[in-house]
């Protein structure tokens, strides 16, 4: 079971608005960034955001992050069917032996 | 074009020994901290290894320390991870990935290699 904890599935039709949440404690999201991560079926791990909510560069606007206290959401607009895959959020925690600590993956299912 | 390609990975039996390496190209290898993070099957990510742009600080998951050892050669911009030991819990895709500018994200990663621990 991991630290940080994602919702195991969220859906959604073509062309809507979704919300991917992240929930974690003072030592990890509530001291320090957040980084979003896109696992495509049978890909490796891309990352969509860094630092809570900044795009590298080729991400589309579409994907938003942010961070409020001990908590983080991943927002994905104008949902596409090749937004289907997994998702996954990542912190560091001030109180762990470990580098990078992640959510346990949401699937994103676009109706 | 940022790119990691891992190579090595394979059937092996409980027990036995891997290496497996990431051959790097697109950027300046020798300045960026590497990592080596892992995907079992239908599972999350997890990550087991990081290393320093010279290779003088190496850092582990509890739970493959004192069987894996992380290395570099900044002249061949490689990296490697040397398993053994190998546990059938072992069993997983391995990514390497590239550190960020800023701690706490991996900004490239390679398409994974896939290590079978299995009698």
């Amino acid at each position: 079971q991991s630290v940080l904890t994602q919702p195991p599935s969220v859906s959604a039709a073509p062309g809507q608005k979704v919300t991917i949440s992240c929930s974690g404690s003072s030592s990890n999201i509530g001291s320090n960034s957040v980084s979003w991560y896109q696992q495509l079926p049978g890909t490796a791990p891309k990352l969509l955001i860094y630092e809570n909510n900044k795009r590298p560069s080729g991400i589309p606007d579409r994907f938003s992050g942010s961070k409020s206290g001990t908590s983080a959401t991943l927002g994905i607009t104008g949902l596409q069917t090749g937004d289907e895959a997994d998702y996954y959020c990542g912190t560091w925690d001030s109180s762990l032996s470990i580098d990078v600590i992640f959510g346990g993956g949401t699937t994103l299912t676009v109706l | 074009e940022v790119q990691l390609v891992e190579s090595g990975g394979g059937l092996v039996q409980p027990g036995g020994s891997l290496r497996l390496s990431c051959a790097a190209s697109g950027f300046s290898f020798g300045t960026y901290w590497l990592k080596w993070v892992r995907q079992a099957p239908g599972k999350g990510l997890e990550w087991v290894a990081n290393i320093n742009e010279d290779g003088s600080q190496k850092y582990y998951v509890d739970s493959v320390k004192g069987r894996f050892t992380i290395s570099r050669d900044n002249a061949k911009n490689s990296l490697f991870l040397h398993m053994n030991s190998l546990r059938v819990e072992d069993t997983a895709v391995y990514y390497c990935a590239r550190g960020g500018q800023t701690r706490g994200h991996y900004d490239y990663w390679g398409q994974g290699t896939l290590v079978t621990v299995s009698s």
